[in-house]
């Protein structure tokens, strides 16, 4: 069964100071890895998709990076609105049991400060 | 483009009730995904639904149950409610049965309490 493990599980960060959040999965077949972003009570936005190894992404401050066992969410001189839970998510084997379901880790709680 | 949309946004029953759930997936979208979100836990995978029939549901008992209409739009139903269904219910839409890695769009959710 595929696993998706998140750290830290909270980082409090002042604003413009630069990190990393860590998502490492065990898949039988890399298929792709999804990144969210989720306020409190509100459904998760999308981010970045990346379909494998070496591949990056980047959107304003966030840039996604993938290697064949983890993904890392570098946020460059966060602010404050940047403050959020971040999920990232493995999809499924095609035809398999889990077909359909999307594999969450727990998030990130990102706190930014002024 | 709209995107994913739900309703209600929140919902208040007591235990032994029935919740009915709806969600409008994004234009030209034909699958659509439950999930629950319970307090302080991670998204969990209820049920998917293409081109009108269920394709797979995840670990919740069949008090749990919904459809797919015509135009794509889905409903959750929930029926002799129980304390611990209480969570945000998170509707997803992806352009087709999930291929390479479709991408799953999510809604704001409906927040269901029950007293």
């Amino acid at each position: 069964e595929d696993q998706v493990t998140q750290s830290p599980e909270a980082l409090r960060l002042q604003e413009g100071e630069s990190s990393s959040l860590n998502c490492s999965y065990t898949v039988s077949g890399l298929r792709g890895l999804f990144w969210y972003r989720q306020d409190p009570g509100k459904g998760p936005e999308f981010l970045f998709t990346l379909y494998s190894a070496g591949e990056e992404k980047e959107k304003e401050r966030l840039k996604a990076t993938l290697t064949k066992k983890e993904s890392f969410l570098h946020i460059t001189a966060p602010k404050p609105e940047d403050s959020a839970t971040y999920l990232c998510a493995v999809p499924p084997n095609a035809g398999g049991t889990s077909y359909g379901k999307l594999t969450f880790g727990q998030g990130t709680i990102l706190t930014v400060h002024p | 483009e709209a995107g994913v949309t739900q309703s209600p946004t929140h919902l208040i029953k007591t235990r032994g009730q029935q919740a009915t759930l709806r969600c409008s997936p994004i234009s030209g979208h034909t699958s659509v995904y439950w999930y629950q979100q319970a307090l302080g836990l991670g998204l969990q995978f209820l049920l998917w639904y293409d081109e009108g029939e269920e394709r797979n549901r995840g670990n919740f008992p069949p008090r749990f149950s919904g459809r797919q209409f015509p135009n794509y739009s889905s409903e959750l139903n929930v029926n002799a409610l129980e304390l611990e269904d209480s969570a945000l219910y998170l509707c997803a839409s992806s352009l087709g049965p999930p291929g390479r890695a479709d991408t799953q769009y999510f809604g704001p959710g409906t927040r269901l309490t029950v007293l």
